[in-house]
């Protein structure tokens, strides 16, 4: 299994451009979901799904776009990209486990710069 | 709201020693609590997952434990090595079971 895979690994976008982060699982899970790094504030979630057509809200949606239409891939589009959404961005994947819980899997993450 | 804190922000000690991470949080109505490890410029590796009906969780030099009740797990790691120089994330979920709040993280650096 190749786990949780994101492209690109390294963006730079000037400010105004859009572009979308991918993100696949091959580990059929139904939980995926984004977060952002940055320093000094921890990760912080952005949207996520508990299947697919399934989308909802975390903690920092604004100017961010998801759709599950697929088990396997949650894209992540950044609609008109902003300074202040200079970050490394983590997709992460999970299920429900023995006694309730979800262990979650993360990609390796996409270096995102916004000039 | 869950609210997750580490304490130091960073750590350095001499190879070979035993120690202790920190982690606490503000909703003790948990499911689980999960650390993490990260290397500079890398994606988060799952080390433990510590269940709510566990007190502990054992992955061969590493220990991680769950107070519920006092909001707290640590994470000891024994007999320290270099290669044992990351970040330390521990993060507990919000919301229901499937969304995670993250501490800041605790930089360890094993002195060799």
């Amino acid at each position: 299994n190749a786990g949780v895979t994101q492209t690109p690994k390294f963006q730079v976008l000037k400010t105004g451009q859009s572009m979308t982060l991918q993100c696949a699982q091959d580990m059929n899970h139904e939980y995926m979901s984004w977060y952002r790094q940055d320093p000094g504030m921890g990760l912080r979630l952005i949207h996520y799904s508990v299947g697919a057509g399934i989308t909802d809200q975390g903690e920092v949606p604004n100017g961010y776009n998801v759709s599950r239409s697929t088990t396997e891939d949650f894209p992540l589009r950044l609609l008109s990209a902003a300074p202040s959404q200079t970050s490394v961005y983590f997709c992460a994947s999970s299920s429900l486990g023995t006694g309730g819980s979800y262990e979650q899997y993360f990609g390796p993450g996409t270096r995102l710069t916004v000039t | 709201k869950q609210e997750v804190t580490q304490i130091p922000a960073a750590l350095s000690v001499p190879e070979g020693e035993n120690l202790v991470l920190n982690c606490s949080f503000t909703d003790s109505a948990i499911y689980n609590l999960q650390w993490f490890r990260q290397d500079p410029g890398k994606g988060l590796t799952s080390l433990l997952l510590i269940q709510s009906s566990q007190r502990e969780q054992t992955s061969g030099r590493l220990n991680a434990s769950l107070d519920k009740s006092s909001g707290r797990s640590t994470l000891y790691i024994a007999a320290s090595q270099p290669g044992d120089s990351a970040t330390y994330l521990c993060a507990a979920p919000y919301f229901g079971n499937e969304k995670l709040t993250f501490g800041t993280g605790t930089r360890l650096t094993i002195i060799p």
